[in-house]
């Protein structure tokens, strides 16, 4: 969706370097979540973000940390990446005002550590 | 806690015939679900959503999913397959946290072929 923008497209990088993955949208959605996605469990949630001053944990936050700077933007950050964070990330978003809770997804970054 | 199942890691089909992807659910309450599908190099778009009314929901691409009550099961079908539905399908299921804040919980995924 041309909507929900996620950069880089491809990173490939060193154990214990600080990586960021930003995610920006247009949607004017107040809703942001970050999910990795790996083969043979699906989209697990590693964070979320109901507006810009609530931020939550997911089912896997550890070794993760995110930063919702404005509505329309929110970063995922490794601070020390290890080799099992190896995976694609998606960011998707949603409307406070949608009933049904659809969600709207970037392309996703596809994220290697060496 | 809610949860879904997709039992079928990977469901084969010939181009023509009918095809379906399986997914069962348990939630406590009633239940928000959820089909997404993921092309080769593409974020997860949107299929179709059951929230409540007729069981038989239509959705994108001329998908349609069946919601079985009794058997807590919500399977995507369509009458005849292409192959270019060729793709790895997710189930999700609305989880409530807290008062008008919720989230999605993914299955596995199934990985759809379909052969000429």
């Amino acid at each position: 969706d041309a909507d929900v923008t996620q950069t880089p497209r491809n990173r490939i990088t060193k154990t214990g370097k600080r990586i960021m993955l930003e995610c920006s949208q247009t949607k004017g959605h107040d809703r942001m979540y970050w999910y990795r996605q790996d083969p043979g469990l699906g989209l697990r949630l590693i964070y979320y973000s109901f507006d810009v001053k609530d931020i939550n944990k997911g089912e896997i936050s550890d070794g993760y940390s995110v930063s919702r700077q404005a509505q329309a933007k929110f970063s995922l950050s490794l601070e020390s990446a290890i080799p099992n964070q190896t995976a694609l990330y998606f960011c998707a978003t949603s409307d406070l005002w949608d009933r049904g809770d659809e969600q709207f997804f970037g392309p996703g970054t596809r994220l290697t550590v060496l | 806690a809610q949860s879904v199942a997709q039992p079928e890691d990977q469901v084969n089909v010939a181009e023509g015939n009918p095809l379906t992807v399986k997914c069962t659910y348990s939630v406590s309450g009633n239940p928000y679900l959820f089909w997404y599908v993921q092309y080769p190099n593409r974020g997860l778009q949107f299929l179709l959503k059951y929230i409540t009314g007729d069981n038989l929901v239509k959705g994108s691409y001329g998908f349609e999913a069946e919601f079985n009550k009794s058997q807590t099961s919500f399977h995507l079908k369509k009458p005849s397959a292409l192959v270019s539905d060729s793709a790895l399908y997710f189930c999700a299921v609305r989880d409530f946290i807290r008062g008008g804040y919720n989230k999605l919980i993914f299955g596995a995924g199934t990985r759809l072929a379909v052969h000429p």
